[in-house]
């Protein structure tokens, strides 16, 4: 079968850094996205990795390890505006659906 | 700006009703997607389309029925509305890159 997992829940204060895990199991892999939906909203493209190692995006940084299945997300010098909810997804194939895991919800406290 | 645009943001519809919701994008996309999102279950696909006229079901196409007759636009329809269908329901469409755009959303209540 297909599964995501990530974290249901995180908290993190102001200024740290947090790290969010997402690890997958699925038939094929052909590149893996991160996602933020803030409350009552649509998500929004933050990320996306295809081959090993680090993407960098200013605050945001994603990271790939195709063998052990496994990506992560750090946000740096967290702001209370990254309150959302992060969504893994991964495109498992050459078809246009991504498999979505069900977000981590970050609560960024003062 | 790229937009996929979901022709309402509100909706209030009474059981048994049919419903129709819209979706355009002006990025030229080949695929479209309608997805529904509940509190502890995700982002569950409805259906989606590669094509014009093309269709493929999703994870949870019953009660559901799309129509694709231009590119640009992919509408969702409830065939008769139930309590159950009350949700947010969120469009996205996607290009070569298979990195997804999403619409604003259209949140229904189904009374």
């Amino acid at each position: 079968g297909q599964n995501i997992d990530q974290p249901t829940e995180m908290t993190a204060t102001e200024g740290a850094i947090v790290q969010i895990n997402c690890t997958y199991q699925t038939s094929g892999f052909n590149g893996l996205f991160w996602y933020q939906q803030h409350a009552g909203e649509a998500p929004t493209f933050l990320s996306y990795n295809v081959l090993d190692g680090l993407e960098e995006k200013g605050r945001f940084s994603s990271f790939l390890s195709r063998s052990k299945g496994y990506s992560y997300l750090l946000l740096k010098e967290l702001q209370m505006k990254d309150s959302a909810s992060y969504l893994c997804a991964v495109n498992a194939g050459n078809n246009r659906k991504l498999i979505w895991g069900l977000g981590t919800s970050l609560a960024v406290n003062p | 700006d790229v937009k996929v645009t979901q022709s309402s943001r509100y909706l209030v519809k009474r059981t048994g009703e049919k419903v129709f919701l819209e979706c355009v994008q002006d990025m030229d996309h080949e695929n479209m997607f309608w997805y529904r999102q509940d509190p502890g279950l995700g982002l569950r696909l409805i259906y989606f389309s590669y094509d014009v006229k093309m269709k493929e079901k999703g994870d949870i196409p019953e009660g559901y029925s799309v129509s694709r007759e231009k590119k640009e636009r992919f509408s969702l329809i409830l065939e008769s509305a139930s309590t159950n269908q009350t949700s947010m329901y969120l469009c996205a469409s996607s290009g070569s890159s298979y990195g997804y755009t999403f619409g604003s959303g259209t949140r229904l209540t189904v009374v």
